[in-house]
């Protein structure tokens, strides 16, 4: 089956520094990937949709510009959390969807949890 | 927009019972999705349910469809410990849309 990967799967960090976390599609092209965050006994809320050499969509109330969203290939996208802060700890978790698949299925990430202290 | 609601939102069982879990949503959709996660962990993909009326099965697990009804039911068939986890339905309406999750405890 369609294997996505995360990287790093956890990460802690100070306050106001950035953290960069990668989406591989392992053994499909992605022509679309996703972006959630989940917080602890809550579920996973959309973040942004990322299309492949285009901008990536976000969700209302998602900052474009604290959330950079790569999608520079079509096994890659990164999102970028910049000037972090404690309540950007979350778990983030990426998806992609198969570019040859007919269907709208979203394979997932293992995720990547984020700690900003 | 389109909304997805799950009850029960808690849900703890005795080992053997039978159970039901629901999700409702708001909007026309014809493929919904069951995953299952556990504590730390990203989504494991239960079911996909493509059509009104569409039941899937597996192990103690059985899932359906009612897509005049907007709901999708996932039955748990004689619990057993290891199926201890939250469970979430979703639809993809251009992008995936998730219920709240019912977290569901089985207790010996």
């Amino acid at each position: 089956g369609a294997v996505v990967s995360q990287h790093p799967s956890w990460v802690i960090c100070k306050s106001g520094t950035s953290v960069k976390i990668e989406c591989r599609s392992l053994d499909f092209q992605a022509t679309t990937m996703f972006w959630y965050r989940q917080f602890p006994k809550q579920s996973l809320m959309l973040m942004a949709t990322s299309n492949e050499g285009s901008k990536a969509t976000y969700e209302q109330g998602v900052e474009k510009d604290k959330f950079l969203i790569n999608h520079a290939s079509l096994t890659l996208s990164t999102l970028t959390v910049t000037s972090a802060h404690p309540e950007d700890s979350s778990f983030y978790i990426c998806s992609a969807r198969d570019g040859r698949e007919i269907g709208e299925t979203q394979y997932f990430g293992p995720g990547t949890r984020l700690l900003v202290l | 927009e389109l909304k997805v609601e799950q009850n029960p939102l808690f849900l703890s069982m005795q080992e053997g019972k039978n159970y039901t879990i629901y999700c409702n949503y708001s909007t026309t959709s014809d493929r919904l999705y069951w995953y299952r996660q556990d504590p730390g962990k990203s989504l494991e993909s239960l079911f996909v349910l493509l059509s009104n009326g569409a039941v899937k099965q597996e192990g103690r697990l059985m899932a359906s469809l009612d897509t005049k009804a907007r709901l999708s039911t996932l039955h748990i068939t004689a619990a057993v410990h290891d199926l201890s986890a939250t469970y979430f339905c979703a639809l993809n309406n251009n992008d995936m849309r998730f219920g709240a999750g019912t977290r569901l405890t089985v207790k010996p």
